[in-house]
């Protein structure tokens, strides 16, 4: 049964601190991807990544960062967190190059920033 | 103009109702058309893929036109456990990896 896991259900931080949220699955999956979403504006893609240590800006980037050492494992990293980065993270995973095969995600971050 | 665009709802509809829902792209290029059902507070999953002929899996009938740029999704005989957002999701294949989610259409399907 595929699988993609996520460090945090919930998470509240406070304006200005740094974050991290992980995403780790066991498929061996090539693609991992991390995206917000926020009501009324479906999922956004923030980054992601190819392969190890390889990645691609998405639409939104700004404020965030990622890394990808070990092929399972994404992380998204709020350098200053700040209120308007309050949102639902999703992580997803995808094997190959194609774009007609299926996201499998995670069951998400729901980040609080105060 | 969005990229993808669908009805945002809810639409409201009693057990055994037929619903359809339409989803409208703007890259004519576009290569992979899908439907993501996403449950209250759960991930999305993939329910179906839309190809080009059409497809039925069940009572869930995906339909595609490429002249008018849409996609469509029907629901037959709803069920109270069709009740979810349903995500239209486009590949415009332009760069291979990125992905175009709408932002949902609700369902409510009532007793």
């Amino acid at each position: 049964d595929v699988k993609v896991t996520q460090s945090s259900r919930y998470l509240v931080k406070r304006t200005g601190e740094k974050v991290f949220l992980e995403c780790v699955q066991d498929m061996d999956h090539e693609n991992m991807f991390w995206y917000r979403q926020d009501p009324g504006l479906g999922l956004r893609l923030i980054y992601f990544s190819y392969d190890v240590k390889m990645k691609e800006k998405g639409d939104i980037p700004e404020g965030y960062s990622v890394s990808r050492e070990k092929k399972e494992r994404f992380s998204l990293i709020l350098e200053s967190a700040s209120t308007n980065q309050t949102s639902m993270y999703l992580c997803a995973s995808r094997t190959g190059t194609s774009g007609h095969n299926e996201q499998f995600f995670g069951p998400g971050t729901r980040l609080t920033v105060l | 103009r969005k990229e993808v665009e669908q009805d945002p709802g809810p639409f409201n509809v009693p057990e055994g109702a037929t619903v359809a829902f339409n989803c409208t792209y703007s890259n004519s290029a576009s290569q992979s058309f899908f439907w993501y059902r996403q449950d209250c507070r759960k991930e999305p999953k993939l329910l179906m893929s839309v190809y080009s002929s059409g497809n039925e899996d069940g009572r869930f009938t995906a339909q595609l036109n490429r002249a008018s740029q849409y996609i469509s999704l029907l629901i037959r005989d709803s069920k109270l456990s069709d009740s979810a957002t349903y995500l239209c999701v486009v590949n415009p294949m332009t760069g291979g990896f990125k992905t175009i989610f709408g932002a949902g259409t609700r369902l409510f399907v009532k007793a």
